[in-house]
């Protein structure tokens, strides 16, 4: 299994481009989740799905968008980035509710000018 | 709304000696309770986690104690390596809202 996987490494984005976060999990896991890192600030929750075709807001989703058409992705978009979005993504995933182990990806690092 | 508060945001400690970091959760519904560690660069990765029906916990140097009444959890790391030396979230998890809430981290230096 490749289990969590996120696609670009590392991104540079001018103010108002827009672009899209690619996450995909092949463990079969019901639960995905975008974190966003800063630094002093800890993992932040962005967006959430507990399925395919259910999708939640988490603490800090304006200026986001998911969808989840399948059980496998679950792709963040940026419709017009901004500087504030300057962040390293994580994605992460697990089986089931908060008692199942949750695995990360390797992260997104996006730069906006 | 859900929070989860992390102290100390730094901590240094002689190798050997031990290291305490403490949390605090706001929702009294919350049932799971992880640690993550991550290294310099590397995603977070999971090093214990308890769940609310259960006071304690050990995996070798590693020990998470729970105190539901307080809304309190502590990570404990004993005999301290310079490997142990990296960030360590702790987490909350709300069943109600199927979503987990990290605090903000604890950097971790172990002084040789």
């Amino acid at each position: 299994n490749a289990g969590v996987t996120q696609t670009p490494k590392f991104q540079v984005l001018k103010t108002g481009q827009s672009m899209t976060l690619q996450c995909a999990q092949d463990m079969n896991h019901e639960y995905m989740s975008w974190y966003r890192q800063d630094p002093g600030m800890g993992l932040r929750l962005i967006h959430y799905s507990v399925g395919a075709g259910i999708t939640d807001q988490g603490e800090v989703p304006n200026g986001y968008n998911v969808s989840r058409s399948t059980t496998e992705d679950f792709p963040l978009r940026l419709l017009s980035a901004a500087p504030s979005q300057t962040s390293v993504y994580f994605c992460a995933s697990r089986p089931g509710g908060p008692g199942e182990t949750q695995y990360f990806g390797p992260g997104t690092r996006l730069l906006v000018l | 709304g859900e929070n989860v508060e992390q102290h100390p945001s730094t901590l240094s400690v002689q190798e050997g000696d031990s290291a305490v970091i403490k949390c605090t959760y706001s929702d009294s519904a919350s049932n799971y309770f992880p640690w993550y560690k991550q290294e310099l660069g590397k995603r977070p990765q999971l090093i214990i986690d308890i769940r609310s029906n259960v006071g304690e916990k050990k995996d070798q140097r590693i020990a998470v104690t729970l105190n539901k009444t307080a809304k309190h959890f502590s990570l404990h790391i004993t005999e301290t390596q310079p490997e142990d030396s990296a960030v360590y979230f702790c987490a909350a998890g709300y069943s109600s809202a199927s979503k987990i809430i990290f605090g903000s981290g604890t950097r971790l230096s172990i002084r040789p």
